[in-house]
């Protein structure tokens, strides 16, 4: 099962909304999460099942669909968030990773 | 808090095995609520899943290093470990161990700081 993320690249400024998608190549359910990883960190999950949130992890994180689509929506971005995000499946094996989008300051 | 460490040579030669350890404090390896994982990454790139381990000693393993990986659990030192038989200059990442737990799908909440491995004579 291969993951796409999109956009691969993401400049945004602080207090925007951003939306990160990743669609993978055939039906995972909701087999799904979201890390972020910021450099030389080890990634952190953020999100689990497409939707539930990681305890401690703030309220402007959310994610979102089932299938085939996912989305991770920041709703108001705060100068911490700045680090890349990879998707995940863990339908079947092999359990895959997105390539990873990089959220950068504009 | 549970709290984990990855160990293990820094430098392996090609065709060697790379063994790794990685060691939990703050909980109990042997408790049933968790399994217990290994995750890579080569510098600059993306992340690779190679495989789990569950309290019952039952293993999953990413198949295309499936003939190559072992993971074991040792409960007297609550630690578990890796190898990877026949390495190669591919094999050179950041590996991370990571605690995992289950929600339909074991998923990994808690990681250790990672450590690189690189593959070089």
């Amino acid at each position: 099962i291969q993951l796409t993320q999109s956009p691969a690249f993401l400049s945004a400024s602080v207090g925007d909304r951003v939306t990160i998608t990743c669609r993978a190549s055939q039906d995972i359910s909701s087999f799904f999460a979201w890390y972020q990883q910021k450099p030389g960190k080890a990634p952190n999950l953020l999100i689990f099942d497409a939707s539930t949130l990681q305890s401690g992890v703030p309220s402007r994180f959310s994610g979102s669909g089932s299938g085939t689509e996912f989305t991770l929506t920041i709703s108001s971005l705060q100068p911490e968030d700045f680090a890349t995000y990879y998707c995940q499946h863990l339908h079947s094996y092999p359990i895959t990773f997105g390539q990873g989008t990089r959220l950068e300051i504009k | 808090q549970v709290q984990l460490q990855e160990s293990g040579p820094g430098l392996v030669k090609p065709s060697q095995t790379l063994s790794l350890t990685c060691a939990v404090s703050g909980d109990s390896i042997s408790r049933g609520s968790w399994s217990w994982s290994w995750i890579r990454q080569p510098a600059g790139k993306g992340l690779e899943w190679i495989g789990r381990i569950y309290t019952s000693g039952s293993t999953n393993y990413n198949p295309p290093l499936k003939s190559r990986v072992t993971i074991s659990l040792d409960t007297s030192k609550n630690q578990f470990s890796l190898r990877l038989t026949s390495v190669t200059a591919t094999d050179t990442a950041v590996y991370y161990c990571a605690r995992e737990k289950y929600s339909r799908a074991w998923y990994a909440d808690s990681w250790g700081q990672g450590t690189l491995v690189t593959v070089s004579s």
